[in-house]
């Protein structure tokens, strides 16, 4: 399994974009990224997945090289209630390679006023 | 539409009771389901994780074990609490059938052994 690094956190104010980047050297083939938010005492919740290029939904982008060892998951004009731990995730999607996620650390985001 | 119930949503526990956590999944059949754990606030560890009936992996060797009774429930179960079994305990399971969707997290139980 892939092994993830992340910066353990970071600080932006309301309405900046916030660019969090994760290095996944050792990604596989058969490889999804996926990045998951966390509230204190809520479980994760899924944000945005992609595998090559860019995939953009109405939260987030998610940018991957063609290289595949990194991802930067771009969150446009935060706010307040966006400060959560972000997770990122290198992991096979279909159930049946396995599909077992491994978390790491996770960034940090505090949003301040 | 699928949904995931945890419960239950707190729990104090004095050390060497047992322990039963269950986790249901509602609107999927044959779901992948999971185990996490979470102490001091950050970074989930994978317990255990089960893709089929009565199949358990475990991913640390500890005082906790699982069990997969019937498709759509999975079960953390403990004969002996310790102390630094306290945490925060996180259900999740993930269906085949959903691209875009990832693991869906049940809302956790917070369990506090004293």
């Amino acid at each position: 399994l892939a092994k993830t690094t992340q910066p353990i956190s970071m600080d932006s104010y309301e309405g900046q974009e916030v660019n969090i980047t994760c290095s996944h050297n050792n990604i596989a083939t058969n490889d999804y990224i996926t990045w998951y938010q966390q509230f204190p005492s809520q479980g994760p919740r899924f944000i945005i997945q992609g595998y090559k290029t860019k995939v953009t939904n109405e939260v987030a982008s998610l940018f991957i090289p063609a290289d595949r060892k990194s991802s930067t998951l771009s969150l446009p004009r935060v706010s307040l209630s966006d400060t959560a731990v972000y997770y990122c995730l290198v992991g096979p999607y279909f159930y049946n390679q396995g599909g077992k996620l491994i978390f790491g650390q996770g960034t940090e985001l505090s949003v301040k006023p | 539409s699928q949904t995931i119930h945890q419960w239950p949503a707190t729990l104090v526990q004095p050390v060497g009771s047992p322990l039963s956590l269950e986790c249901t999944v509602e609107g999927t059949s044959n779901p992948n389901l999971y185990w996490y754990r979470q102490a001091a606030g950050r970074g989930l560890q994978l317990l255990f994780y089960s893709v089929g009936i009565g199949q358990i992996s475990s991913e640390v060797p500890q005082n906790l074990s699982a069990s997969r009774p019937q498709d759509r429930q999975f079960i953390l179960s403990s004969k002996k609490l310790l102390l630094s079994d306290s945490g925060f305990y996180l259900c999740a399971w993930r269906a085949g059938d959903r691209e875009s969707d990832g693991y869906t997290f049940g809302s956790g139980t917070r369990l506090t052994v004293v």
